[in-house]
């Protein structure tokens, strides 16, 4: 199975402050990549696919970049309705997900 | 409107069987995969089962394989998780969510609310 390590596990940061966070793959796995995020009590929303793609109604703060088998997702400047969890999960084969960053207002 | 409505969980002892449904509504429901997603209470998410679009073809990971079972009622636009052989480590709050066709790229698009299951004696 591929592993995607994703960090930090949790970040506290200020509101208008760039976020960014990461995920490693333990194989090659292309732009075979999603992010998610998960508000506090609610399910997981589609935020990026195919590594850097923003999927529909998604704010342009949000974006995602790749060097390798490292992923990235970076929040140019936060807002309170950002704050919540975020997961990676890789679709090159059977899905598997990052261990998730919580975000939280410092 | 794309909706995914979970049924069917609760309280089950371990070794017992529970079933599933989520009723799908507001897109061509046999046009696409299906999936089911867990979530351990305070922990990340794990992938469960993904079944094709006519039902012939079903994925799962070692840790559910021979003891959970998905279908789907493409006429009912449903999709169901027959979970047999219950254990405590299967409690989660059980999303079904659908795979979504990005040129390629197959994410998890739509989510369900999600259904609890807890398995304790």
């Amino acid at each position: 199975d591929i592993q995607m390590t994703q960090s930090p596990a949790s970040l506290s940061a200020s509101l208008e402050e760039i976020v960014t966070i990461t995920c490693q793959a333990s194989q090659d796995i292309g732009n075979w990549l999603a992010w998610y995020q998960q508000k506090p009590g609610k399910s997981p929303q589609l935020l990026i696919y195919d590594a850097t793609s923003l999927a529909d109604g998604v704010p342009s703060r949000f974006s995602g970049s790749r060097s390798g088998t490292q992923y990235s997702l970076k929040i140019s400047r936060l807002q309170v309705e950002d704050i919540g969890s975020y997961y990676c999960q890789q679709a090159h084969s059977n899905p598997t997900f990052g261990g998730g960053t919580k975000l939280e207002l410092k | 409107e794309v909706q995914l409505v979970e049924s069917g969980g609760g309280l089950v002892q371990p070794g017992r069987s529970l079933k599933l449904s989520c009723a799908a509504s507001g897109f061509t429901f046999s046009n696409y995969y299906m999936a089911w997603v867990r979530q351990a209470p305070k922990k990340g998410l794990e992938w469960v089962a993904t079944i094709s679009t006519s039902g012939s073809r079903t994925y799962y990971p070692d840790s559910v394989k021979g003891r959970f079972t998905i279908s789907r009622d493409n006429a009912k636009s449903s999709l169901y998780l027959q979970m047999n052989s219950l254990k405590s480590e299967d409690t989660a709050t059980y999303y079904c969510a659908r795979l979504g066709n990005y040129g390629g790229m197959v994410p998890f698009d739509y989510w369900g609310q999600g259904v609890m299951v807890t398995v304790s004696s």
